[in-house]
């Protein structure tokens, strides 16, 4: 079963628009983390926030923000006046203290997103 | 500091071929070392994870392995590589201690299979 869930596939918006990619997870666990990585076109991840279950904090970062609900499973992105360099695909993650994976990683399967000049 | 690298970067191989990818950490001792591969057009599915030197399990039936000599080596192998292993194959680290930790990637080996 999909435990993470990107329901956007592809955004498509113009520089200096805010920009929110959703991202809402499944979970039987009290204890677990949820990361966002962001996938430039060279291919590479780059880790961007880890957060767990206890800190329902929002969490902010430059133009970066992160809304974390716990009554909704959600953990949404937000990114504020877009830039064309924003554009990636954006990956939502989950990983269970239950995990008997080496605690890998579950992955949505992304959100693309371009920001146009 | 702590880096990760993948070799080769970009393969194309025959229907048929063997397989060798190769990943490195530097600057840990340790880890949980994991890879992943990415279909054209999907997300990110878990193919191997390691948690030490020779162990080794597999989260997807396949025609791949993988295999740890070193503490900071983990290789992806195939004896006969299939069309359908064609992807973008990612390798991750993570340090072990506290687990559920961020996992840090390699550059990506990009795999075309003719």
């Amino acid at each position: 079963a999909q435990k993470v869930t990107q329901a956007q596939t592809e955004i498509s918006v113009v520089e200096k628009e805010d920009v929110t990619l959703d991202c809402v997870y499944e979970t039987r666990d009290t204890t677990y983390y949820l990361f966002w990585y962001k996938q430039p076109p060279s291919g590479e991840l780059v880790f961007l926030i880890r957060r767990n279950s206890f800190d329902e904090q929002n969490e902010i970062s430059g133009r970066y923000s992160w809304n974390f609900q716990k009554s909704t499973s959600s953990f949404n992105f937000t990114i504020t006046a877009s830039q064309v360099v924003d554009s990636a695909v954006y990956f939502c993650a989950l990983s269970e203290a239950s995990s008997n994976s080496g605690y890998a990683l579950n992955f949505g399967k992304g959100t693309s997103l371009l920001v146009t000049p | 500091s702590q880096t990760i690298h993948q070799w080769p970067a970009t393969l194309v191989q025959p229907v048929g071929s063997p397989l060798s990818l190769e990943c490195t950490v530097e600057g840990t001792s340790n880890p949980n070392l994991y890879w992943y591969r990415q279909a054209a057009g999907r997300g990110l599915q878990l193919l191997f994870y390691s948690v030490g030197i020779g162990q080794i399990s597999s989260e997807v039936p396949q025609n791949l392995s993988a295999s740890r000599p070193q503490d900071r080596q983990f290789i992806l192998s195939s004896k006969k590589l299939l069309l359908s292993d064609s992807g973008f194959y990612l390798c991750a680290w993570s340090a072990i201690a506290g687990g559920t930790g961020e996992l840090f990637f390699g550059e990506g080996s990009r795999l075309t299979v003719l």
